[in-house]
């Protein structure tokens, strides 16, 4: 069974640009989390997605949005990107039951000069 | 406060028992995760345990918790060199909007296993 994919892997922009990165769960999970990991941190909480609907949303600021589509599949948007959104961006897919077990992907490596 | 803290570093030889801990400050927690990280890779759930449980065991892995002190450890018998990885605690919480399933991670802990 394929677990959770991103795309793209690694990704290079300059400041104030825009990006999108792209989450599929692994299948039958309908919930899908964003993570931000910092070189040398643990990761951090961005939203997380239920049923096409937002569910929770971390500490970041509104340049910061995503969405789930009707396949469950979904998409990280940062716009005016900073020197400081360099970071592994995770993506992480549960049942979003009790116990939500969050399975995670490889992440997509982001690098902002 | 919602931190969770670990030891940043910790070496074993191969064949002796690792022992990764972990302090959490929420006492709401219901459940509470150990996720393996390998370099340049995702994270890898290993196990969880459930806040009213004290010691969960699954093959080489044991946790335990001690609610009063909040205080989770990971131990692995007979540490192997593909054992060398960062370790993440993380404790499962509702969202400010009562439905949301956000963890709250550790920095993590070097496991560096020697030959």
């Amino acid at each position: 069974d394929a677990g959770v994919t991103q795309s793209p892997t690694h990704l290079i922009k300059t400041r104030g640009q825009h990006v999108t990165l792209r989450c599929s769960p692994i299948s039958g999970h309908k919930s899908v989390s964003w993570y931000q990991q910092v070189l040398g941190q643990g990761p951090q909480f961005i939203f997380q997605y239920y049923e096409k609907e937002e569910r929770g949303r971390g500490n970041f600021p509104d340049r910061f949005s995503a969405r789930q589509f009707p396949n469950y599949s979904s998409e990280l948007n940062v716009n005016a990107l900073l020197l400081g959104d360099s970071a592994l961006y995770l993506c992480a897919s549960s049942l979003f039951n009790t116990k939500d077990e969050q399975y995670f992907g490889p992440g997509t490596r982001l690098t902002v000069t | 406060g919602e931190d969770v803290e670990q030891s940043l570093f910790l070496s074993v030889r191969e064949g002796d028992s690792s022992v990764i801990n972990c302090t959490y400050t929420d006492s709401s927690s219901t459940y509470l995760y150990w996720y393996k990280q390998e370099p340049g890779a995702g994270l890898q759930l290993l196990t969880y345990i459930f806040s009213n449980m004290d010691m969960k065991q699954d093959q080489r892995l044991t946790v335990l918790l001690n609610k009063k002190d909040k205080h989770l450890s990971l131990r692995i018998a007979d540490t192997q060199t593909g054992d060398s990885a960062i370790y993440f605690c993380a404790e499962s919480m509702e969202g400010a909007s009562g439905s949301a399933r956000q963890l709250t991670f550790g920095s993590g802990t070097q496991l560096t296993v020697l030959p």
